[in-house]
């Protein structure tokens, strides 16, 4: 089946560590982003890329860093920079419809707590 | 400045007991207001998508219209199953291929 595949599910980090989450996709989808969610908040973008090799900050982007080497993977570095990160993470991905704007599919997300 | 704020925050009701949820954005340029459903630890389910004025989308017990400011999520005679967070989105012309969310409205019906 088509889908978004977040891993881990589960992370937890020690301050000063970086860590990457993983994001696949086999939707065939150019667009991918990352999103953090926390409590009471709204979905808050991270990182976004419209294609493979190419990448622009979100309205977070302070503390994370990600790479788009091929068109299915978009994996989120959290490093040890980023000041507060614990936070329920998500990966979406997009077809880019020359029509309109299209509808994002999100992965499982990742849990990331930091002790 | 909140450009799309959602109402209630939490909704409690009754199986059966129908209700809207709201969803209010301050964008100009529209080109697409999205509705998601998201249960407790998983990611956002897609909905609804609608763009412009006067459309109406409809899925099982939910119903999205669309307003030049306002979008409603109608649940008819809901059922404890319809218990989650419903999230909406809107993609506008100033903000290029970003989406932007609402904070959520967290439901809950009782049986």
């Amino acid at each position: 089946d088509g889908g978004i595949t977040q891993s881990p599910k589960y992370l937890f980090r020690k301050e000063g560590q970086n860590v990457t989450l993983s994001c696949e996709q086999n939707l065939n989808h150019d667009a991918m982003y990352w999103y953090r969610q926390d409590p009471g908040q709204g979905l808050r973008l991270i990182y976004y890329s419209q294609i493979v090799n190419d990448f622009q900050k979100g309205d977070i982007a302070e503390g994370y860093s990600v790479s788009r080497e091929k068109k299915e993977s978009f994996p989120l570095t959290v490093t040890s920079a980023q000041k507060n990160p614990t936070a329920f993470y998500l990966c979406a991905s997009r077809e880019v419809l020359a029509g309109g704007p299209g509808e994002l599919f999100f992965g499982e997300g990742s849990r990331l707590t930091v002790l | 400045e909140d450009q799309v704020t959602q109402s209630p925050e939490a909704l409690r009701l009754q199986e059966g007991e129908s209700s809207s949820l709201n969803c209010s954005y301050t964008v100009s340029g529209l080109r697409g207001l999205f509705w998601y459903r998201q249960d407790p630890g998983k990611g956002p389910e897609f909905l609804f998508t609608l763009y412009s004025a006067g459309e109406e989308k409809e899925k099982e017990r939910l119903k999205a219209t669309l307003t030049k400011k306002e979008s409603f999520l109608h649940i008819t005679a809901p059922k404890p199953e319809d218990s989650a967070t419903y999230l909406c989105a809107v993609q506008a012309w100033e903000y290029g291929n970003k989406l932007v969310f609402g904070a959520g409205t967290i439901l809950r019906v009782k049986s």
